[in-house]
């Protein structure tokens, strides 16, 4: 069974920094490119971030390019986000997601996370 | 950025109703289209890949269509665990955007 675990949400003030973490199980995590995708509250998804199988290649959403940073550890099955000069509107539920071929059609983020909630107030 | 638009934003349907979805993106997609299931508090799944192909876990009751720009999501009997959130999403291209959710209501 295929379980993704993050963790490293939290409370903290404008302008701190933050690692959020997701660890992957029951699959070659190196086979498989990974995504940031984040809910604040009462909205809809929003994807932050991608990184490919390898690592060798990253994509962020403009709005974030430059404080927010994507790699990975694939000895240690784990896909990380770190996140600077956080504003209030950054709060959110971030989950990661595993990316695979939609059948020949693009992309799809098919094993979720459960999620981790970052909160950034003063 | 490619644009989502969901129609409508919130629906309330009975059990055993017929309920279509809509979503329209701002270009052609061609068949990049993905559809995600959101409940309260847990993780979203994906539903439909590739416009209109079936996750393992989903029912035969649901079903999704279209191609280029406009795609629709039906679920043909409605039931109990299909009140939910329902997201489309673009891989056509970056950044992958999704639309702003449909929110569906028990009537």
């Amino acid at each position: 069974e295929v379980q993704l675990l993050e963790s490293g949400g939290g409370l903290l003030q404008p302008g701190g920094s933050l690692r959020l973490s997701c660890v992957a199980s029951g699959l070659r995590f190196s086979n498989y490119g990974m995504t940031w995708v984040r809910q604040a509250p009462g909205k809809g998804l929003e994807w932050v971030s991608s990184i490919s199988a390898s690592g060798g290649s990253t994509e962020y959403t403009d709005s974030l390019k430059g404080r927010f940073s994507i790699s990975r550890d694939n000895s240690k099955n784990t896909v990380f986000l770190q996140m600077s000069s956080l504003r209030a509107e950054d709060t959110a539920v971030y989950y990661c997601a595993t990316i695979s071929g939609a059948g020949g059609d693009g992309t799809c983020y098919d094993y979720w996370g459960q999620g981790t909630l970052v909160t950034v107030s003063s | 950025d490619i644009q989502m638009t969901q129609s409508p934003s919130s629906l309330s349907a009975s059990v055993g109703d017929r309920v279509t979805v809509t979503c329209r993106a701002s270009q052609s997609i061609s068949r990049n289209l993905n559809w995600y299931q959101k409940k309260p508090g847990e993780a979203p799944k994906l539903l439909i890949y590739g416009a209109s192909n079936l996750q393992g876990w989903v029912p035969s009751r649901f079903s999704g269509s279209g191609s280029g720009t406009d795609f629709t999501l039906t679920i043909s009997s409605l039931q109990p665990d299909d009140f939910a959130t329902y997201y489309c999403q673009q891989s056509y291209n970056v950044p992958p955007t999704f639309g702003q959710g449909t929110k569906v209501e028990i009537k």
